[in-house]
């Protein structure tokens, strides 16, 4: 099946700093990617959809100014946390689409951010 | 919109015993079906998915489910589970039309006692 990599896997930074992480579709072309929230023993929350050279659309209530998403290419994704705090503190999750018949949703490890 | 009830939180069951994980979505539109599998700290596995055609969905690891439209259900099952079962799972559905974003059910961990 279709591979999806984050990077990295977890982070621990200062509060005040900024925070990329990275979403690779490894071995498909990725028309549309996703950004999740996952915190504690919760499901996940959609934070923000992007379809590559277009700008991402955020759902309610997610800061666009603080959770900076780029979709430069068909297997890159990057969602920064800018200026972040410790209730930014959470279990990230990318997945990508796959664009073709199947129309599935392949689901990257997560990345853990701990802000201090 | 859509929105997806998973009727359990937790399902503490033994080993090799059967288990049903439940799950009821409401939508306006037809919608796909899906089951997920998260182990700790770790992304998301599809175990099945319902897209068309015959109601009863195998999928890895041994698992099933049965989309029943009349009851807007999607519950999932396995005959006999192992302790390497025990994990988080979640159903998710996804409209055909629209938006197509996948909407989550709250999870159902899933422990399984030897």
């Amino acid at each position: 099946g279709a591979v999806v990599s984050q990077h990295p896997s977890w982070v621990i930074c200062k509060s005040g700093t900024s925070v990329k992480i990275e979403c690779r579709s490894l071995d498909f072309q990725a028309t549309t990617m996703f950004w999740y929230r996952q915190f504690p023993k919760q499901s996940l929350m959609l934070m923000a959809t992007s379809n590559e050279g277009s700008k991402a659309t955020y759902e309610q209530g997610v800061e666009k100014d603080k959770f900076l998403i780029n979709h430069a290419s068909l297997t890159l994704s990057t969602l920064t946390v800018t200026s972040a705090h410790p209730e930014d503190s959470s279990f990230y999750i990318c997945s990508a689409r796959d664009g073709g018949l199947v129309n599935e949703q392949f689901f990257g490890p997560g990345t853990r951010l701990t802000v201090l | 919109a859509q929105s997806v009830t998973q009727l359990d939180s937790q399902v503490p069951v033994f080993e090799e015993a059967p288990v049903e994980l439940r799950c009821n979505y409401s939508s306006s539109v037809s919608v796909y079906l899906f089951w997920y599998v998260q182990y700790p700290n770790q992304g998301l596995q599809l175990l099945l998915k319902y897209l068309s055609g015959s109601t009863l969905v195998k999928g890895i690891n041994g698992f099933e489910a049965e989309f029943n439209k009349s009851q807007t259900s999607f519950h999932l099952r396995k005959p006999s589970v192992h302790i390497s079962d025990t994990a988080e799972y979640f159903c998710a559905v996804r409209a055909l039309q629209g938006a197509q974003k996948l909407v989550f059910g709250q999870g159902t961990r899933l422990t399984i006692n030897p």
